[in-house]
């Protein structure tokens, strides 16, 4: 079983800031890593998918890299809007298997 | 935009049963995989199970197989997940998600969620 590992747990930045999240997997999982952002009482909401690839509608601020086991989700410039529980998610496509790390939350410093 | 509406969420007893339900509505039912997601209060996301278009292939967690039924109704725009056996550690918001067109496993919508409370 693949575990997915996040840090850091929580990330105090200033707006305007530029910050880097981290994700490890266990063992290689290629480039199939998403990233999903959640803010308080909302459901959360793609990011990133295929570890790079913006989704549809996502600024331009938002940046995915990484392949193999260490994979980072930078945002350039943070905006009040962006203070939230980030996760990234491992997909296997068979048998299916998808695994979420315990995420990282954003505050405001 | 995408709409998914989760229902049939409630206060169950330990060792009962209960189905959740998703409804989607502004875009192609059947043209796209669905998962369903849980998150336990105050903790972290869980995925729980995922069907495919057709049906075809189904995929569930560990801490579920066996006492979880995912199933979907094309003709319907519906999802569901049957839970039986349901044990306090299945309390938890429950979310239906769809997934990208070409990519079954990533889910690129989710619903608001159905709270499912598994208590005595």
């Amino acid at each position: 079983e693949i575990v997915m590992t996040q840090s850091p747990a929580t990330l105090s930045v200033s707006p305007g800031e530029r910050v880097t999240l981290s994700c490890r997997a266990s063992q290689s999982v290629s480039s199939n890593l998403a990233w999903h952002q959640q803010k308080p009482g909302q459901a959360p909401r793609l990011l990133i998918y295929d570890a790079s690839t913006r989704a549809t509608g996502i600024p331009a601020r938002f940046s995915g890299s990484g392949s193999g086991t260490e994979f980072t989700l930078t945002i350039s410039s943070l905006q009040s809007e962006d203070f939230a529980v980030y996760y990234c998610q491992h997909y296997n496509n068979w048998p299916p298997r998808v695994t979420f790390g315990q995420g990282t939350k954003l505050e405001i410093k | 935009d995408v709409q998914l509406v989760e229902s049939g969420g409630g206060l169950v007893q330990p060792g009962r049963s209960l189905r959740l339900s998703c409804t989607a509505s502004e875009f192609t039912f059947d043209d796209y995989a669905m998962h369903w997601v849980r998150q336990a209060p105050g903790k972290g996301l869980e995925w729980v199970s995922v069907i495919s278009w057709n049906s075809g292939s189904i995929g569930y967690a560990d801490s579920v197989k066996g006492r979880f039924t995912i199933s979907r109704d094309n003709a319907k725009n519906s999802l569901y997940l049957q839970m039986n056996s349901l044990r306090s550690e299945d309390t938890a918001l429950y979310y239906c998600a769809k997934a990208l067109r070409f990519d079954w496993l990533v889910l690129d919508y989710w619903g608001q969620g159905a709270l499912v409370t598994v208590s005595s």
